[in-house]
């Protein structure tokens, strides 16, 4: 258990509903990330938060997406219309800080499964 | 934002070190070298990192060339809970605004008993 928890850690939705994921981030850390990962590859960069602001978005995040990390603790990641494209790992990180040392820490996942 | 390259995957005996290699030629002086591990149906976890020395912990040693150009993740003695993949990726002391933190495919480890 690295202190980061995500929920819920399994969805199955049908195609057009809405999902939202949260991520509880160790408590003391700044930085927040989300990523998307597929069977057989790396995890592919989403968006991440330094505090309660948005600093970065990948141009995989369509409109369709959006994330939130209000007061700087905790966020969402909202997928709306989901497509069966979608089905992924969604996984959450933190971080305490932006330098290079530090290290990112990893919550279990949010496997979602679009019908 | 410089890259890495890594095998896409290798194979290690039960109980024998294991050396995982890591180019990442376009490497500036202020980017640390970081390693993760992905245990199936996991997040990612850490391994170790490191900027210039060699570095070791309880998981793993980390070796870098002294140009820096690449890098070894050490493994002293393979286990089957070492069956992962691993990705080194390269994190910039300077850039704390701007901190992708982007993961390559990574190699997978299979260990065999």
């Amino acid at each position: 258990d690295t202190g980061v928890s995500q929920d819920p850690r399994h969805k199955i939705t049908k195609r057009g509903q809405n999902v939202t994921f949260r991520c509880d981030p160790i408590s003391e850390h700044n930085r927040l990330y989300w990523y998307r990962q597929t069977l057989g590859q790396g995890p592919e960069f989403l968006t991440y938060f330094q505090n309660e602001a948005q600093l970065e978005k990948s141009r995989l995040l369509s409109d369709r997406f959006s994330a939130e990390r209000p007061k700087g603790s905790f966020s969402t990641l909202e997928i709306q219309r989901t497509e069966q494209g979608d089905s992924a790992m969604y996984l959450c990180a933190s971080m305490r800080g932006g330098f290079g040392q530090e290290t990112q820490y990893f919550g279990p996942g949010t496997r979602l499964l679009v019908l | 934002d410089a890259k890495t390259t890594q095998p896409n995957s290798m194979e290690s005996n039960e109980e024998e070190p294991v050396h995982l290699p890591c180019n990442h030629s376009t490497i500036s002086g202020t980017d640390y070298i970081h390693w993760y591990r992905q245990l199936p149906s996991q997040g990612p976890e850490y391994v170790i990192h490191g900027l210039t020395s060699n570095v070791n912990n309880r998981m793993a040693s980390l070796a870098i060339a002294e140009d820096r150009k690449s890098s070894t993740l050490i493994l002293h003695r393979a286990t089957l809970r070492d069956a992962a993949v691993y990705y080194c990726i390269l994190r910039d002391e300077m850039k704390t605004s701007y901190d992708k933190v982007i993961f390559g495919p990574g190699t997978s480890l299979s260990v065999i008993p």
